[in-house]
């Protein structure tokens, strides 16, 4: 069974990054069959999707967050990360790592999710 | 990007009748959509994927259809549990994957 736990701050000041991590269990980050993404949760915003790594390095990411995101691989720990520069208040969400098949993009297996909340 | 348009916002139905959830994409995705569930607290919970077919686990009741732009979930006959919020999502033209803003589906 595959198991995602993101960890990180629960709060950031603005205008600083965000960064979070997604720890995998029962399964390769490293696997070609699967995207690993990052997702959001906001009151005002639903399900926003904000990127994927896949493959250990390639990624591609949310047009909309495109210039302040970076997705990366950490393939000895098994891990993957977020960061989210300049953020705001817009960016107070929770947040959630997902596993996502390569061949279709569907959320098969989700971590519980973290809040981060943008506030000085 | 393809926005997805989910109706009713909240639907209120009796335990035991059927409850059916309206998905609109808004161009065609052909059968590249899924369903989620989400509780109160917790992550989203893949329901349906392909438009129709059933995620490892998901009880019998549970059921999607459609095709193009219009997609429907129907659970046949609701248990208490499946009170929650239901999302749908395509993944047929991306980036970005988008999902439908969700329906809360309340015990009337």
């Amino acid at each position: 069974q595959v198991h995602l736990q993101e960890s990180g701050p629960g709060l950031v000041k603005p205008s600083e990054t965000l960064s979070l991590t997604c720890t995998v269990s029962g399964g390769s980050v490293s696997s070609s069959n699967y995207y690993f993404n990052w997702i959001r949760q906001s009151p005002g915003k639903g399900l926003e999707w904000i990127g994927y790594i896949y493959d250990s390095g390639s990624s591609n990411y949310n047009p909309s967050l495109k210039s302040r995101v970076t997705i990366s691989v950490d393939a000895s720990k098994n891990q993957f990360s977020l960061k989210l520069s300049s953020v705001t208040a817009a960016d107070t969400a929770v947040y959630y790592c997902a596993r996502m098949r390569a061949v279709a993009a569907f959320a098969d297996f989700w971590g519980q999710g973290t809040l981060v909340t943008v506030s000085s | 990007e393809i926005v997805m348009t989910q109706s009713p916002a909240t639907l209120s139905v009796s335990p035991g009748e059927r409850a059916t959830l309206s998905c609109r994409a808004g161009q065609s995705v052909s059968t590249n959509l899924a369903w989620y569930q989400q509780k109160s607290g917790q992550a989203p919970r893949l329901l349906i994927y392909d438009a129709s077919t059933r995620a490892t686990g998901i009880p019998a009741r549970f059921s999607g259809s459609g095709s193009g732009t219009e997609f429907t979930l129907t659970i046949s006959s609701l248990q208490s549990e499946d009170f929650a919020v239901y999302f749908c999502q395509q993944y047929d033209n991306w980036p970005p994957i988008t999902f439908g803003q969700g329906t809360r589906l309340e015990t009337k």
